[in-house]
């Protein structure tokens, strides 16, 4: 079956425009993940969605991030303003339930803020 | 906060050789632990998935350990090959299940020489 899908792959923008990032987990997963993977920090975990309730927004890295998943399925990560530290692959991961079950990764989007 | 640490950072050993990969948390209250693996300019793939309940996982080649009150986990790749080379992730997710995310280390770059 498909897997998780991220779109766009790659995303060149410039410094202080909006960008939308989306997450399309696999068919059937209720929760969903983003994460961000950069140089110097590693992997990152940023927001989890538990079907439609609200998510914990405490680990997204500032004001600028937010995010949302309607229908419980896609899910949109938006930065606004950006800023070159932005810069960094954004990886959405899903998986059946939460704590037990194995997340799944997409391909990740590459953001460049210019 | 919960931190992972992996040992070593990078490691090449020629084909055939049989290796262990280290990984170590600090707080032992986790759900489960899991091991990915990631290639160059692409997203994670999930190799094993270990529960807390369990000491070990076995998926082919490789072999996965849990020791969680030492906050410890190997994992181990039999008759290496080429096809090996990639970056190993050990993740963790902890106390508050889906609502934390996995929290990662930062890898131990893998090179296999033919």
């Amino acid at each position: 079956g498909a897997g998780v899908s991220q779109s766009p792959s790659n995303k060149v923008t410039e410094k202080g425009k909006d960008v939308e990032l989306r997450c399309d987990p696999i068919s059937g997963h209720t929760a969903l993940y983003w994460y961000r993977q950069s140089l110097g920090q590693g992997l990152e975990f940023l927001i989890y969605f538990q079907g439609n309730s609200a998510p914990d927004k405490s680990g997204l890295p500032s004001d600028r991030f937010s995010a949302e998943r309607t229908g419980g399925s896609v899910s949109t990560l938006t930065i606004q303003r950006t800023q070159q530290e932005d810069s960094a692959v954004y990886l959405c991961a899903s998986s059946l339930g939460t704590s037990v079950n194995t997340q799944y990764f997409g391909p990740g989007t590459r953001l460049t803020v210019l | 906060k919960q931190e992972v640490t992996q040992i070593p950072a990078a490691l090449s050993v020629p084909e055939g050789e049989n290796l262990v990969l280290n990984c170590s948390f600090t707080d032992s209250a986790i759900y489960n632990l899991q091991w990915f693996r990631q290639d160059p300019g692409k997203g994670l793939t999930s190799l094993l998935l270990i529960q807390s309940s369990q000491r070990e996982q076995t998926s082919g080649r490789l072999n996965a350990s849990l020791d969680k009150s030492s906050g410890r986990s190997t994992l181990y790749i039999a008759a290496s090959q080429p096809g090996d080379s990639a970056t190993y992730l050990c993740a963790v997710i902890g106390g508050g299940g889906g609502a934390d995310g996995l929290t990662f280390g930062k890898g131990t770059h893998l090179i296999i020489q033919p």
